[in-house]
């Protein structure tokens, strides 16, 4: 079974409005992150946004929000006003285990390409 | 501060030829990735390093494919010889415990002919 689990090749938003990039995962870990990563046409990795399984509240980083379902396994990215720059492959990513064990390991998902629409 | 470092960023070269892929971690960072992106594939983990000692390397694809960390701030991918699937973008990433996420460098373009 794929750890990360991105359903949306594609998604195009308008200018201005918020758009949800779905991401599900799989794991038995009671300790583990779960991390948003943007990929814009020059080919960085940008990292966007962190939640830890046991944070209680969603992470939030200015126009990006993670709306973290434990009991789902789905940690969707929320980018709110969205603008011509937030054009990229979009892409989740889970950690298992603790950090502090030096488990740092990331496995990402297949990506979303999202295009913002003027 | 300068982020992680790799070069070249570009390399084009012939099947069977020698690719030397490098990368300079952030100072202070001990932790160190290669990672394989190809369309097919996606991200792929080929190995890591903590303090200079490959933990995990279930991800190098073949004994064509060999890491080293000669030291704590750069680390070396060969490819010997070299087949035109390995033709990809090879990102290094590097981290601390201090942080949650991983750093990652700009890139290499590697196209094997």
């Amino acid at each position: 079974a794929q750890k990360i689990t991105q359903t949306q090749p594609g998604m195009f938003v308008q200018e201005k409005e918020a758009v949800t990039l779905d991401c599900t995962y799989d794991t038995s870990d009671q300790s583990y992150g779960l991390f948003w990563y943007k990929q814009p046409s020059s080919g960085e990795m940008i990292f966007l946004i962190y939640q830890g399984s046991y944070d209680e509240q969603n992470a939030t980083e200015g126009r990006y929000s993670l709306n973290f379902q434990k009991a789902r396994k789905s940690a969707n990215l929320v980018i709110s006003a969205s603008q011509l720059g937030d054009s990229a492959m979009y892409f989740c990513a889970m950690r298992e285990g603790y950090s502090g064990a030096g488990s740092y390991q990331l496995t990402f998902g297949k990506g979303t390409k999202l295009s913002v629409i003027p | 501060d300068a982020g992680v470092i790799q070069s070249p960023r570009h390399e084009v070269t012939e099947m069977g030829q020698e690719v030397t892929l490098r990368c300079k971690l952030i100072s202070g960072h001990n932790s160190l990735f290669w990672y394989r992106q190809t369309m097919m594939r996606g991200l792929e983990l080929l190995i890591y390093f903590n303090n200079n000692v490959p933990i995990d390397d279930s991800g190098m694809p073949e004994d064509r494919f060999s890491a080293k960390m000669p030291n704590a701030s750069f680390s070396t991918l060969k490819i010997q010889p070299s087949e035109p699937r390995d033709s990809a973008v090879y990102f290094c990433a590097s981290t601390a415990i201090r942080y949650n996420e991983q750093f990652f460098g700009p890139g290499t373009r590697l196209t094997v002919l």
